[in-house]
């Protein structure tokens, strides 16, 4: 079975622009989470989709958006970049049916705002 | 690679010994528990988990110990291997928190010499 692909793996952006990520879960899985890794703040969850529904959602400001479609592929878009927004964007599959499913990441696109 | 994190706690083992890493978390209603090891340039991978009903559970090398009264959990590598050098970070899905809604600690930085 594939694991979890991320595209792209490297993204360079200026402040003010928008970003979109995308992620393709393991197959057959209906959730997908996505969350930020930075060397201050850790591995941070920023929100979880299922079915196509935002389900869950972490202390992140407006601007970190996202989506899931019929197929469970999700893309989460961030809107008027920030400095602070460099980062390691990592997504997670499982089959989301319950709460102790195991998650199963990908490699993560690396996002530098300059 | 990319730096997971800059100032991580190191523990640092010879080959064929064994490590013992250490985690503490803050939340008593978190009823299932993840271990993740994380190389450079990767997404955590999933090593080992275990659910609050349980005090220790046992894979392949690896073993998780979790002690609900001081709220403390641990992963113990036997035979410590050069491929075991990584990021280890434990993380914990609250009940009531939402669904693979993960609350990951800081990490430890395993090391392991020849």
């Amino acid at each position: 079975k594939a694991g979890v692909t991320q595209t792209p793996r490297y993204l360079i952006k200026t402040r003010g622009q928008q970003v979109t990520l995308s992620c393709s879960p393991i197959s057959g899985h209906r959730s997908v989470s996505w969350y930020q890794q930075t060397p201050g703040q850790g591995l941070q969850f920023l929100f979880e989709y299922f079915s196509e529904t935002q389900r869950n959602k972490g202390n992140f400001p407006g601007r970190f958006s996202g989506r899931q479609f019929s197929n469970s592929r999700s893309e989460m878009n961030v809107s008027t970049l920030e400095l602070g927004d460099s980062a390691l964007y990592l997504c997670a599959s499982s089959p989301g049916v319950f709460s102790s499913d195991t998650q199963y990441f990908g490699p993560g696109t690396r996002l530098t705002v300059l | 690679g990319e730096s997971v994190g800059l100032h991580l706690p190191t523990l640092s083992v010879q080959e064929g010994d064994n490590s013992i890493i250490n985690c503490a978390y803050s939340n008593s209603a978190s009823d299932y528990f993840i271990w993740y090891k994380q190389e450079s340039g990767k997404g955590p991978q999933f090593i080992i988990d275990i659910r609050s009903n349980m005090d220790k559970r046992q894979g392949q090398r690896v073993t998780v110990l979790l002690n609900k009264t001081v709220k403390h959990l641990s992963l113990q590598i036997a035979a410590t291997q050069p491929g075991d050098s990584a990021v280890y970070f434990c993380a914990e899905n609250a009940l009531g928190g939402g669904y693979n809604k993960l609350i990951f600690g800081a990490g430890t930085r395993l090391a392991v010499h020849p």
